[in-house]
């Protein structure tokens, strides 16, 4: 089972910073932080990891809180196209390397 | 362009037919792993193989069958036993299994039963 909990569902104004909120009190010090999202009917695609930095891609940053039981995944700028399924993944020791995904947040950019 | 890709995109499946969904990566990847996801849920891992001729079972192996004679192949075939067979089927790879590797995923092929 997925050991994150995430909002069902968020809004955010096109033009605007997305600010995608996630729980993860029983991380263990050797897992990773991964975000994903899904658009409709396509694969997911990856958009950021980390441990316990602080980081920044192209796509999004990440901010994890000191305690590591909570992130922050940033849109800094939302456009329409950034309306998907965003998932908050912790990285799961059991059968390698399975990617376990809970029901994730649904985002909507609105004009 | 490097990448994954999987074939069908739709398939369609009669009462007590094995299909066979493909796989293929050209990133020089050595894991690959198959996933189902069912409306309006997460995925869940079937099968995954972390080096050629080797493969491990998932959660839900049951009804399903895979081989990895290549690295860069990993087909997954939906047996007659697996009795609700109709989902989104996502095929991923990662360069290795650290525990910080990252994953990346294919198109997807939707397979619905007849």
């Amino acid at each position: 089972d997925a050991k994150t909990t995430q909002p069902p569902s968020m809004d955010c104004a096109e033009g605007r910073a997305a600010n995608l909120p996630c729980n993860h009190s029983t991380i263990s010090g050797n897992e990773y932080v991964y975000w994903y999202r899904q658009i409709h009917s396509q694969g997911p695609q990856y958009i950021i990891h980390g441990l316990k930095n602080n980081e920044t891609n192209e796509m999004a940053s990440l901010i994890i809180t000191e305690d590591r039981k909570s992130s922050t995944l940033i849109l800094p700028h939302a456009t329409l196209r950034d309306t998907a399924v965003y998932y908050c993944i912790v990285r799961a020791l059991e059968y390698g390397n399975k990617l376990v995904f809970g029901a994730g947040t649904i985002l909507r950019v609105k004009s | 362009d490097g990448g994954i890709t999987q074939s069908p995109k739709y398939l369609f499946r009669k009462e007590g037919q094995n299909v066979t969904l493909s796989c293929e990566q050209n990133l020089n990847h050595d894991a690959m792993y198959w996933y189902r996801q069912d409306p309006g849920q997460g995925l869940r891992l079937i099968y995954y193989s972390q080096i050629v001729n080797d493969f491990q079972k998932g959660d839900i192996a049951e009804g399903y069958s895979v081989s990895r004679e290549k690295k860069e192949s990993f087909p997954l075939t939906v047996t007659s036993a697996q009795k609700n067979p109709t989902a989104f089927y996502l095929c991923a790879s990662s360069v290795g299994t650290r525990i910080q590797e990252t994953q990346y995923f294919g198109p997807g092929t939707r397979l619905l039963v007849l």
